[in-house]
């Protein structure tokens, strides 16, 4: 069964460091999504992402943070530079077209912040 | 505005008794409804939808939910509960004038005991 996977698992970094998240989306999708949960709390919203460009984003998605699909297959998530705050798993998600089809979703990426 | 509510953030059952997990929601279009269940340190694993059609939908692991449009509620449930049934379950709704993104609850942690 084709699945979402995401690099790294886990990514301790400093605060004020740059961090790349790395999603493989499934190969015939075309809307991908980037949600992050902290602590097993509510799954929240960043962005998502179809026709190579941004079509909808948060107001957590702030000019530190940005997506790209450099090659077609891969699609990251970059966060600037890094604050305390930002410490959470982040889930990555695609669908294929049509509001009546479901997510699926990476294992997640847990970043934390020091 | 769109939402999805989940009142209840911990459900107790005792194993073999049924369970109620509760969702209402709010969208301006139809809504395309979505449960998803999420282990320990594991991302979103997709359960059921209700897209259209008979009100009850079957899905994995013997769970069902019933939509209801005048109560705009969609019950997860499950005829008997497992130990292994135990995690944290998120209901998602989508609009079908914008599938720009999924609305996610705030989860309901799901405890079955022995």
């Amino acid at each position: 069964e084709p699945e979402v996977t995401q690099t790294p698992s886990h990514q301790v970094t400093q605060m004020g460091q740059e961090v790349i998240l790395r999603c493989v989306p499934i190969s015939n999708h075309l809307y991908f999504y980037w949600y992050r949960q902290i602590l097993g709390q509510k799954v929240e919203f960043l962005v998502s992402f179809y026709n190579n460009e941004i079509s909808e984003k948060s107001e957590i998605f702030d000019d530190q943070f940005s997506v790209e699909r450099p090659d077609g297959s891969n699609f990251t998530l970059k966060i600037r530079s890094t604050k305390l705050e930002d410490s959470a798993m982040y889930f990555c998600a695609s669908t294929r077209r049509g509001a009546e089809t479901e997510a699926f979703f990476g294992q997640g990426t847990r970043l934390t912040v020091v | 505005a769109q939402s999805v509510a989940q009142p209840e953030d911990q459900v107790n059952v005792a194993e073999g008794n049924p369970l109620t997990v509760k969702c209402t929601y709010s969208v301006s279009g139809n809504p395309y409804l979505f449960w998803y269940v999420q282990y320990p340190n594991r991302g979103l694993q997709f359960l059921l939808k209700y897209i259209t059609g008979d009100n009850l939908v079957k899905g994995s692991y013997g769970f069902e939910a019933e939509f209801n449009k005048s109560q705009t509620s969609f019950h997860l449930k499950k005829p008997s509960a497992l130990v292994s049934d135990s995690a944290l379950y998120f209901c998602a709704v989508r609009d079908n004038n914008n599938f720009n993104k999924f609305y996610f609850g705030s989860g309901t942690k799901l405890n079955v005991k022995p």
